[in-house]
């Protein structure tokens, strides 16, 4: 059974802070890997994916990826209010069009 | 573009009644799928279409029936409804052209409950 892991949190940051989310997954064949932030009673929408082992930069966001510990993770600078979701991580692992695993998300909370 | 839609937004059914969920992409892409995401169970996929003219069961199939009517549709079905299947149904697409996956894009959710 493929797994994401995330602690549900809540996560609570103060604004103007960097937030750290955090994942892991179970399968070491996994080639992608995907963060979407989901508002309370809207839709997931995607943040932004990274499958190369290091840092990938977005604006605000970075992306880090650590193949050899399963690991990635999503850091926001300067935390905004607007910022308070729920962040679901995801792993594809290949095989077809339903090789996406998603973890259950991270409640992150901007603190103003 | 609309992006991906879906109808009807809220429905309230009762124990063994039927509906159809209706998801429209005008994306162009060539895969579908179909979520539920219940409290503390992230999402779950039900079915997906790969492509036109295919369809096959996720994780949670039980329950439901799906059709791939066209590129753009892709309708969920439950046949004879049950309290179990209270939850809040995402549909998605995505290109999906193999490889190392892609972004699947979700559409804003049906609310469903059944008493």
């Amino acid at each position: 059974q493929k797994e994401v892991e995330q602690n549900s949190g809540p996560l609570s940051v103060p604004e103007g802070a960097i937030a750290s989310l955090n994942c892991t997954y179970s399968d070491r064949g996994s080639q992608s890997f995907f963060w979407y932030r989901q508002y309370s009673g809207k839709s997931p929408e995607l943040i932004m994916f990274i499958y190369s082992n290091g840092d990938k930069e977005d604006g605000r966001f970075t992306a880090q990826l650590n193949k050899a510990s399963q690991y990635v993770s999503l850091l926001i600078r300067d935390s905004q209010p607007s910022d308070s979701a729920t962040y679901l991580c995801a792993a594809y692992s290949g095989g077809g069009a339903d090789g996406l695993t998603f973890g259950k998300g991270t409640h992150l909370i901007i603190q103003p | 573009n609309a992006g991906v839609t879906q109808t009807p937004k809220f429905q309230v059914l009762k124990t063994g009644q039927s509906m159809t969920l209706q998801c429209a992409q005008d994306m162009n892409h060539n895969s579908m799928y179909w979520y539920r995401q219940d409290p503390g169970m992230g999402l779950r996929l039900i079915y997906y279409s790969a492509s036109e003219g295919t369809t096959d069961k996720g994780e949670v199939p039980n329950g439901y029936n799906v059709s791939r009517l066209n590129k753009r549709e892709f309708s969920l079905r439950l046949e004879s409804a049950a309290p179990s299947q209270t939850s809040v149904y995402f549909c998605a697409s995505s290109e999906f052209a193999g490889g190392r996956g892609d972004t699947q894009y979700f559409g804003p959710g049906t609310r469903l409950t059944v008493l």
